[in-house]
Parts: structure tokens; sequence; C-alpha cells
């Protein structure tokens, strides 16, 4: 295994449904983030997890609910969602978001969701 | 407002060069970004740039600008492989990444 792996890479679920994505890293990393990507638009920042704790939320709708288990793992659990939710999910790492500098983000190949 | 802008779509012929521009305005900098992302595929890190001048990566180039908030991509002996979008990200005083839309570049034989 290696990098960031995004389970499933395409999901198309109804409105009323409830499903979850999930990210794991085999990097080391201790910070973990959620990007929404939609087609030509820059990507959106969702959640932030530094050492397991929620460090941001940018404003995303509850319907949208994050869980970090452990620094490998973040999920995305999704419920009663909207067709404008529809666009690609990216999950990434990094060494961690204390070292006072920026580092390069590692992304997996994304989940594709459409909702019908 | 912070924002990122860049070309939304150029072209080139494989074997040339390409120059991709990223003019920036954020609250605070701390580093500009490039990644490049093949369709359905993940965003990969190219480059980082903190200091002002160019950094040279084999093929690939940045380079930085801080007065003027501007930063560009060169690529060099372009192949068909190149053909993907280029993202330029800035870190701002917070440490959050502004991301722009990216810039899709079509390599032509």
């Amino acid at each position: 295994e290696t990098g960031v792996t995004q389970t499933p890479r395409h999901l198309v679920m109804g409105m009323t449904n409830k499903k979850s994505l999930k990210c794991e890293q085999h990097l080391g990393h201790n910070a973990m983030y959620w990007y929404k990507q939609s087609a030509k638009k820059p990507l959106e920042l969702m959640f932030v997890y530094n050492f397991k704790e929620q460090t941001e939320n940018n404003s995303v709708p509850s319907r949208f609910s994050p869980e970090c288990p452990n620094s490998s793992h973040l999920f995305l659990h999704l419920h009663t969602l909207q067709p404008e939710d529809s666009a690609l999910y990216l999950c990434a790492s990094s060494q961690d978001r204390d070292r006072g500098d920026n580092q390069p983000q590692h992304f997996g190949d994304g989940t594709r969701l459409s909702i019908l | 407002g912070q924002n990122i802008d860049q070309p939304t779509e150029m072209t080139a012929t494989e074997g040339a060069i390409v120059q991709i521009n990223c003019t920036y305005q954020t609250s605070g900098f701390n580093g500009l970004f490039w990644y490049q992302q093949h369709a359905g595929e993940a965003p990969t890190f190219l480059s980082y740039n903190v200091l002002d001048g160019l950094e040279e990566k084999g093929r690939f180039s940045s380079f930085l600008s801080r007065s003027k908030g501007y930063s560009y991509l060169l690529l060099k002996e372009l192949q068909m492989k190149d053909s993907a979008s280029y993202l330029c990200a800035v870190g701002n005083s917070n440490y959050q990444l502004i991301w722009g839309a990216g810039t899709k570049l079509i390599i032509k034989p």
C-alpha cells in the first residue's frame, strides 16, 4: 500500500441515502484534509484534522460529517445530500499543521460522487 | 478577499516550452505550491517556492516574485504526458492553502 487511498472511487446515491467515504494514508502523516473539487472551480477545503483533532471546519453543511478515529484514517459521512453536492471529494495528508511552515499535501485519487 | 488567478486553458506543442502564470492576493504569504493533476487522478506535488527566484527541477521550473504576487511554472521539452491541469496554491498567514482553479494544459503533436 502506498500514499493515500480513497474508497470508493465512484459513488451514486439518492438524496435520502446515507453513505460514507473512506480515506487511509500510509505516509506516517499527522494532518488529514477533506476537499471538494467541482469542475473549473478551486479546491474547496472542507475539514482539517491534526493529530486526530478537528482544527478547521469551513462552514460545511451538517449533512457532511467527518470522523477521524486515528491519524491514518479519515471518513466523511454523508446523508440527505443535494444535487449540488455532486463533485470529486479528495482526501489529503501532510506531516502536521504545527511545524510553523507549509508542507506539501499528498492526495488520494478521490471519490467521484453523483447525487440523483 | 483572497484569490488566485491562473489561465483556464493553454495549448502547446510537443517539444516546445510553456509558461503557466499565477497571480495571487492573500492575507500573508507562507509559500507557493504547484501541483499537477491528470484527469481522474490525484493532484501531485511539483514544486514549492517561499523565497524570490527560480527553482529548477528537471524539465520543470517555478519562479516567484513576492513583491508582485506572481509566480510561473515553466515546462520545457514538452511531452504528451504533460497534458494535465496545473494547480497553483498559496499558503496564507494562517497556514491555510488558497487554491487557484487550475490551468488545463493541452499538448498537441
